[in-house]
């Protein structure tokens, strides 16, 4: 059974770069039929996607935060990470990884898979 | 930039119909994906490709989608189904970014 697990320092300073890990078990990232992303929630807010990636480094990002993101996969550890650059407390939230599965006949996927997320506080 | 659109909150009492729609320009040509998130915990798929229901929902879970408007049909809503709801679709002008609905906070009481 696939799980994914994210793991990170749960307190970044302002103007910091918040670095964190999805670590996958259970099965391969290097499955060409699954990307695999990042989404992150706010207290009290909805879900926000942050990009997505593909095994092979294609890689898609949110434009509103495309500027500060990057997001690399390391297949020798079956784990993909996200580094946020300039944080603010704009940043502070839940973070979630999962995996994306392509739909039906179709050119776009969806999260079908999610990690159990983790809190990151952005404070000095 | 492409939105879905979702009402913030949806309130039945137990045993009526839910019904929680999200509209959005593009659903004519794409398929829509409803996620359940319980206070405290990851989003669950409960719906995915407008009308597919993933193994483990229960049946009175059901999806619907026409012209530019998605629904969400709890029917026989019991109170374990009280959590928020995201639709959740692909801007299909060929950058695709993601995009999830604001969220609706669903009570049963």
């Amino acid at each position: 059974q696939l799980q994914l697990q994210e793991s990170g320092p749960g307190l970044v300073r302002p103007s910091e770069t918040l670095s964190l890990i999805c670590t996958v078990s259970g099965g391969s990232i290097r499955n060409s039929d699954y990307y695999w992303g990042w989404i992150r929630q706010p207290p009290g807010k909805g879900l926000e996607w942050i990009g997505s990636l593909h095994y092979s480094g294609n890689t898609f990002y949110n434009p509103s935060l495309k500027s500060r993101v990057t997001i690399l996969v390391d297949t020798s550890k079956n784990l993909f990470s996200l580094r946020l650059d300039s944080v603010t407390a704009a940043d502070t939230g839940v973070y979630f990884c999962a995996r994306e599965l392509r739909g039906s006949g179709s050119y776009y996927y969806y999260m079908d898979v999610w990690g159990k997320g983790t809190t990151v506080t952005v404070s000095s | 930039s492409y939105e879905l659109t979702q009402p913030p909150s949806v309130s039945v009492s137990p045993g009526q119909t839910a019904r929680i729609t999200c509209s959005g320009d593009a659903l004519p040509k794409i398929y829509v994906y409803w996620y359940r998130q319980r206070s405290g915990q990851a989003p669950v798929l409960v719906i995915y490709e407008d009308t597919k229901r993933p193994s483990g929902i229960p049946e009175r879970f059901s999806g619907s989608s026409s012209g530019t408007m998605a629904t969400l049909t709890i029917s026989g809503a019991q109170v374990e189904d009280e959590a928020d709801y995201y639709c959740f679709s692909t801007d299909n002008t060929g950058n695709q970014r993601r995009v999830f609905g604001g969220g609706t906070k669903l009570t049963v009481l």
